[in-house]
Parts: C-alpha cells; sequence; structure tokens
C-alpha cells in the first residue's frame, strides 16, 4: 500500500462517545499533519508533528488530542465532541516541516457528531 | 480572518478553453505559494507551486502567476480537459512559520 491512507473514512459518533481516527504514511516521511475542513471553510491546520514530536498546536480544543507514536502513524482521539466537530478531518505528510515540502494528503474521515 | 481567499465557489470553463481561477492573501509575510486540487472522497494532491521571487511557473498546462504588489496569484489551466474538473486550492506560508494556509477552494467544471 502507498501513500497516506486514513481509517474510518466515515464516522458517526455521539457527544458522549470517544473515538479515534488513524492515518498511516507509507512514503518515509517525517511530518505528519491534521487538518481539519468543515464546509464552505478553508482547509484549517490543526496539529504538526516532526519526527514524532507536537511542533505545532493552532488553538485546538483538548476535546481533540493527538498521538504520534512513530513518523508512520498519527492518530487524533475524539472524546466529548459537539455537533460544531462535523467535518472532513485529512491527515497530510511531508518530507519534514519546511513549508516548502510538498504535503500529501490521505483521503480524509467524513465526521459526524450528532 | 481568512489570510487566503478564493473569492470564486465555482468556475465551469468549455473544454479545451483556459480556465483561470483566481486566488488573493492579505499577509504580506507570505512567500511560497500552492495549487493543490481535489477529486471527491479524495484528499488534496498538490499542483503546482511558485517562490515569491519569481512571478511565474509553468508545468506542462498549468502555469501559476504571482502578482505580488497586488499579492494576487492565478492559476492557468490551457487547454481545459474534462478530468481537470475538481476543486482547486490556494494556499500560501511564510518562512518558518511550518504551516500552509488554504483558501476554500474553488469547484472547477470543465464542460465536454
Amino acid at each position: 500500500e502507498t501513500g497516506v491512507t486514513q481509517t474510518p473514512r466515515h464516522l458517526v459518533m455521539g457527544m458522549t462517545n470517544k473515538k479515534s481516527l488513524k492515518c498511516e504514511q507509507h512514503l518515509g516521511h517525517n511530518a505528519m499533519y491534521w487538518y481539519k475542513q468543515s464546509a464552505k471553510k478553508p482547509l484549517e491546520l490543526m496539529f504538526v508533528y516532526s519526527l514524532e514530536e507536537r511542533v505545532e498546536n493552532n488553538s485546538v480544543p483538548s476535546r481533540f488530542s493527538p498521538e504520534c507514536p512513530n513518523s508512520s502513524h498519527l492518530f487524533l482521539h475524539l472524546h466529548t465532541l459537539q455537533p460544531e466537530d462535523s467535518a472532513l478531518y485529512l491527515c497530510a505528510s511531508s518530507q519534514d516541516k519546511s513549508e516548502t515540502e510538498t504535503q500529501y494528503f490521505g483521503p480524509g474521515t467524513r465526521l459526524l457528531v450528532l | 480572518d481568512q489570510q487566503v481567499k478564493q473569492n470564486s465557489p465555482s468556475l465551469s470553463v468549455q473544454e479545451g478553453r483556459i480556465s483561470i481561477l483566481n486566488c488573493d492573501y492579505t499577509n504580506s509575510m507570505f512567500d511560497y505559494f500552492l495549487w493543490y486540487k481535489k477529486y471527491p472522497a479524495e484528499g488534496p494532491t498538490f499542483l503546482i507551486s511558485i517562490s515569491s521571487i519569481k512571478d511565474k511557473n509553468e508545468d506542462g498546462r498549468f502555469t501559476v502567476f504571482l502578482n505580488k504588489s497586488a499579492k494576487h496569484l492565478s492559476l492557468h489551466i490551457v487547454p481545459s480537459q474534462p478530468g481537470d474538473s475538481a476543486v482547486y486550492f490556494c494556499a500560501a506560508s511564510a518562512v518558518g512559520a511550518q504551516k500552509l494556509v488554504f483558501g476554500q477552494g474553488t469547484r472547477l467544471t470543465i464542460n465536454p
């Protein structure tokens, strides 16, 4: 398998549930990202990890908790979400965290919070 | 406060003609600009980029123009093909910022 994969592709959860989004990259990259895309809004950066260390937390509420156990895997743990958190969550990776490096995106997880 | 804006949510172009997608930015610290293309049910894919030291970059049918004084960039696709139908995102970054700022996207439809 190549590129960036994300699971699940679709997720429906209640506000009291706990769930996790998974991202895996098979490109040998050192930087990984979580983005959120809400309807009719730009892609918003949530978190950046470089060599498994978080280097950017873009003022994201604590109900979103990222985890990067190694350079190939990135998780987004979700708990007590709100309906306005319903969005497309995209994972990306790049060779390093330089802003000029091309980012490769996964297909996204479409999340619906009821 | 949206730093990167794509004011046209959609654009429809005849096959074979030129498609022009526009993007405006407000942050004068941005010095690197990219275009990404997104098909339904897929993540965005990198298309073309330009550094602020240049005003034009060309790659096959795709050309990006940068007008720094107007804080404006555009993507030209010529000739447009049906496979170009997708959502196009403009993105910008500043040196050391370690992050891209994206526009809202423009949905391009190429009509046969």
